[in-house]
């Protein structure tokens, strides 16, 4: 168990919807990244946060958002959602802010879009 | 952004082989991180290298950071079927802002 905590594990839902996915970090660590498995894909960078604000930026869609909260879980909103975002959605936490140091990842959630 | 590029692709092993596989970098990074993941799961961290020519075991697994801090190996050692899935090295790119990730090595333990 990493300690890393997201839910749901899966979600299933229609092209043009908007889901929220959410994520708990280890317990004092300050960090969250969030990336994207596409099927036989690697690990694509969405978007890091640490300590509540944004501090990088990968190849995240204008149609996806993501925030956190001052208890430090983190969200992913995906909207207006296409048949290609389906995909697995994992978060990572960090102590720091970062990427030097080792990540933890969640269990990930599987999102499909019919 | 900065690429890993890692080798191979996949590999076909018998039970009980060794296996090595590595990650190359055009930049500097200064730490190296490798991941296993099995199929619907998360990653999960193996190892993590801090420093130029570090020689680190965990078990069956031995990695090292490259002395010219722009690649790192992975070895497992007498592999067996439960050493099945995809293995990813990572490093802070970015000004270490990120963590990014190779493209991974799939690997299939056949009996």
């Amino acid at each position: 168990d990493s300690g890393v905590t997201q839910t749901p594990k899966h979600l299933i839902t229609a092209t043009g919807q908007r889901v929220t996915l959410r994520c708990s970090p280890r317990s004092g660590d300050l960090s969250v990244y969030w990336y994207q498995q596409s099927l036989d894909q690697g690990l694509q960078f969405l978007i890091q946060y640490y300590n509540g604000e944004e501090r990088a930026k990968g190849n995240i869609l204008e149609r996806f958002s993501a925030q956190q909260f001052p208890d430090l879980h983190s969200e992913l909103n995906l909207s207006s959602l296409e048949l290609g975002d389906s995909a697995l959605y994992f978060c990572a936490s960090i102590r720091g802010p970062w990427g030097n140091t080792e990540a933890f990842f969640g269990q990930g959630t599987r999102l499909t879009v019919v | 952004g900065q690429q890993l590029n890692q080798s191979p692709q996949s590999m076909f092993i018998q039970e009980g082989e060794d296996v090595s596989m590595n990650c190359t970098s055009s930049s500097i990074f200064n730490t190296w991180l490798w991941y296993k993941q099995d199929p619907g799961e998360g990653p999960v961290l193996l190892i993590a290298l801090y420093k130029a020519g570090e020689l680190t075991s965990n078990g069956r697994l031995t990695a090292q950071f490259g002395i010219t801090r722009k690649d790192s190996f992975l070895n497992i050692s007498a592999s067996i079927p439960s050493d099945v899935g995809i293995y990813f090295c990572a490093g802070p790119s970015g000004s270490a802002r990120q963590l990014t990730f190779g493209s991974g090595t799939q690997l299939t333990v056949l009996p």
